[in-house]
């Protein structure tokens, strides 16, 4: 595998269940990202790691929660959601914090019903 | 507010000729500028970035010019290619931070 991988592509859940997307990278990056996208809107940053250590967390509502086990892994884990919460959620890495280019995923499909 | 601002949801443009996407900026504050493209089903990737400290910068076919009394910056494309219908994504780093803002992006359609 190289690059940024997510897993699942797509996800469709139900307002009570309990999900988990998840990212890994395969660059030795220092930095991880969630963003989301909504239909026609601007990606929003939601999370930032950087070693490990979350640096930023966007108003994002509790209903989501990141995990960084380690620099590879990230995970976002979902309870409870909304049907405003459907998106492409996008997973990206980068060498460090700031003019660094940032590598992304595939992204995860999510439709919440 | 939007910050970063692309007016053009789409564009379509001949190949062989210059595509040129625009983006507008309000924090005066930003002083880095990138461009991703996205094909569906993939995410972004990253294109070409421009310092606030220059007014062009060129890698290719891509050349970006930024106009900072205008706030304004474009991404040229010259000769457009069928391979470069995407849809384009300006963003922008303010001199604190770390964060890109983004746009909304424009769709680029390359007509053969």
């Amino acid at each position: 595998e190289t690059g940024v991988t997510q897993t699942p592509r797509h996800l469709v859940m139900g307002m009570t269940n309990k999900k988990s997307l998840k990212c890994e990278q395969h660059l030795g990056h220092n930095a991880m990202y969630w963003y989301k996208q909504s239909a026609k809107k601007p990606l929003e940053l939601m999370f930032v790691y950087s070693l490990e250590e979350r640096v930023e967390n966007n108003s994002v509502p509790s209903r989501f929660s990141p995990e960084c086990p380690n620099s590879s892994h990230l995970f976002l884990h979902l309870h409870t959601l909304q049907p405003e919460d459907s998106a492409l959620y996008l997973c990206a890495s980068s060498q460090g914090l700031g003019r660094y280019e940032q590598y992304f995923g595939p992204g995860t499909r999510l439709t919440v019903t | 507010d939007q910050q970063v601002k692309q007016n053009s949801p789409s564009l379509s443009v001949q190949e062989g000729r210059i595509s040129i996407l625009n983006c507008d900026y309000t924090n005066s504050m930003f002083d880095y500028f990138l461009w991703y493209k996205k094909y569906p089903a993939e995410g972004p990737t990253f294109l070409i970035s421009i310092s606030s400290i220059k007014d062009k910068n060129e890698d290719g076919r891509f050349t970006v010019f930024l106009n900072k009394s205008a706030k304004h910056l474009s991404l040229h494309i010259v000769p457009s290619q069928p391979g470069d219908s995407a849809v384009y994504f300006c963003a922008a780093i303010p001199n604190s931070n770390y964060q890109l803002i983004w746009g909304a992006g424009t769709k680029l359609i390359i007509k053969p």
